[in-house]
């Protein structure tokens, strides 16, 4: 099966420490994206790779870091340093071309305590 | 900067009814528009791509219409069911290929 998936489905960490997100994706897709998710609101693009080794900042990047050493593979790491970090991300993929939909992964909800 | 309306924020209808959901965006420099499904604490499930040369697009029950001049989108659900109960969202596609979201409708069909 083709898709994309998320570990783990929830996490909980003590405010202080650094956490890491997984995203796997095995559609053979180029470009990949990390969104996060608060209650009653839309999500909001944090980092965004159209390409192995490279990676942009998106609207909220603050706090967070990614790396992008595989296509198949874009890890989101939060840091000490982002003030709110307890939210639901979400991870997509795309291929690059303008035509093409965005698949979504099924979310890891963070809680920081 | 992209800016996203959805209106209406929250509906209630009773089986059978058809349905529209507006989005409203403040960009017309968009290469498409995405509507998703989202159930509670799922991920997102796309349901209809439209392209910024497409007036509408259709799937099932589902049609979704975009003028793109107007900065406008519409989702329309014909005969709506308990199964359909779920937040909606809109999302045009800008530079980039990045999405902008809107907070979303949540839809609630009663039987």
């Amino acid at each position: 099966d083709g898709g994309i998936t998320q570990s783990p489905k929830y996490l909980f960490r003590k405010e202080g420490q650094n956490v890491t997100l997984s995203c796997e994706q095995n559609l053979n897709h180029d470009a990949m994206y990390w969104y996060r998710q608060d209650p009653g609101q839309g999500l909001r693009l944090i980092y965004y790779s159209q390409i192995v080794n490279d990676f942009q900042k998106g609207d909220i990047a603050e706090g967070y870091s990614v790396s992008r050493e595989k296509k198949e593979s874009f890890p989101l790491t939060v840091t000490s340093a982002q003030k709110n970090p307890t939210a639901f991300y979400l991870c997509a993929s795309t291929r690059r071309d303008r035509a093409s939909e965005q698949y979504f992964g099924p979310g890891t909800r963070l809680t920081v305590t | 900067k992209q800016e996203v309306t959805q209106i209406p924020a929250a509906l209630s209808v009773p089986e059978g009814e058809n349905l529209v959901l507006n989005c409203s965006f403040t960009d017309s420099a968009i290469y498409n528009l995405q509507w998703f499904r989202q159930d509670p604490g799922k991920g997102l499930t796309s349901l209809l791509l439209i392209q910024s040369s497409q007036r509408e697009q259709t799937s099932g029950r589902l049609n979704a219409s975009l003028d793109k001049s107007s900065g406008r989108s519409t989702l329309y659900i014909a005969a709506s069911q308990p199964g359909d109960s779920a937040t909606y969202l809109c999302a045009p596609m800008e530079y980039g290929n990045k999405l902008v979201f809107g907070a979303g409708t949540i839809l609630r069909v009663k039987s």
